[in-house]
């Protein structure tokens, strides 16, 4: 079983909709959780870090669910800009990223 | 500042040459990381260097030679490589010591051999 699992997608979602992801962890003393987007041929850039208590930035939100050992993350009113791979990175002694799910915005 | 910086952008290398790829960061982070990422995978770390000392080396071939100048610079020589050594590799740096923290990625160097 891999240590950190996304469902690779690809997501094609239209505009304006709301899309969620879930990334499971197997690690059950996981310390620190992240969401990173990497847009195509860059590097990944760190989009929030993912609380007990859960966290909102402006569209995006973060739910951590340590009894269930998974993380999801919840995009309102989706842009085109929003398109991209969404890793999940989940931090123990190394940070662990999972695969990725792609997810395009269609107009 | 909140870049960290790589160079070259791009590279080219035959299977006997010598080369070095070179990373910056001057946001005062402690702990410096090489990662490589294959097309459409995740990166996969290689080295961690806490303090300017490594303090993990994921198996990595010795064809990959990694090196801490100082606490703002981190190097990763590279000799000998195949050509399924051809990646992205992408340097990382993290305010503590400690893996948990968030860290910020530079560009990445794309690196082909021939």
């Amino acid at each position: 079983r891999k240590e950190v699992e996304q469902d690779p997608g690809p997501f094609n979602v239209p505009e304006g909709a709301t899309v969620a992801f879930n990334c499971t962890y197997s690690n059950s003393a996981s310390q620190s959780f992240f969401w990173y987007r990497q847009d195509c041929r860059k590097e990944p850039k760190l989009l929030m870090s993912v609380y007990s208590s859960g966290n909102e930035d402006g569209r995006f939100t973060a739910q951590l669910n340590r009894a269930s050992q998974y993380i999801s993350l919840l995009i309102r009113d989706s842009k085109l800009s929003d398109s991209a791979t969404y890793l999940c990175v989940v931090s123990g002694e190394e940070l662990t990223f999972g695969t990725g799910t792609r997810l395009t915005i269609i107009p | 500042d909140t870049e960290v910086t790589q160079t070259p952008k791009h590279l080219v290398m035959g299977m006997t040459n010598k080369k070095s790829l070179k990373c910056e960061q001057h946001m005062g982070h402690r702990a410096m990381y090489w990662y490589k990422q294959k097309a459409k995978k995740p990166p996969e770390l290689m080295f961690v260097y806490s303090y300017e000392k490594l303090s993990i080396n994921e198996s990595v071939p010795s064809r990959f030679s990694p090196e801490c100048p100082n606490s703002s610079l981190l190097n990763l020589h590279l000799h000998a490589l195949q050509p399924e050594d051809s990646a992205l590799y992408l340097c990382a740096s993290s305010q503590g010591a400690g893996v948990v923290d968030e860290q910020f990625f530079g560009p990445g160097t794309r690196l082909t051999v021939l």
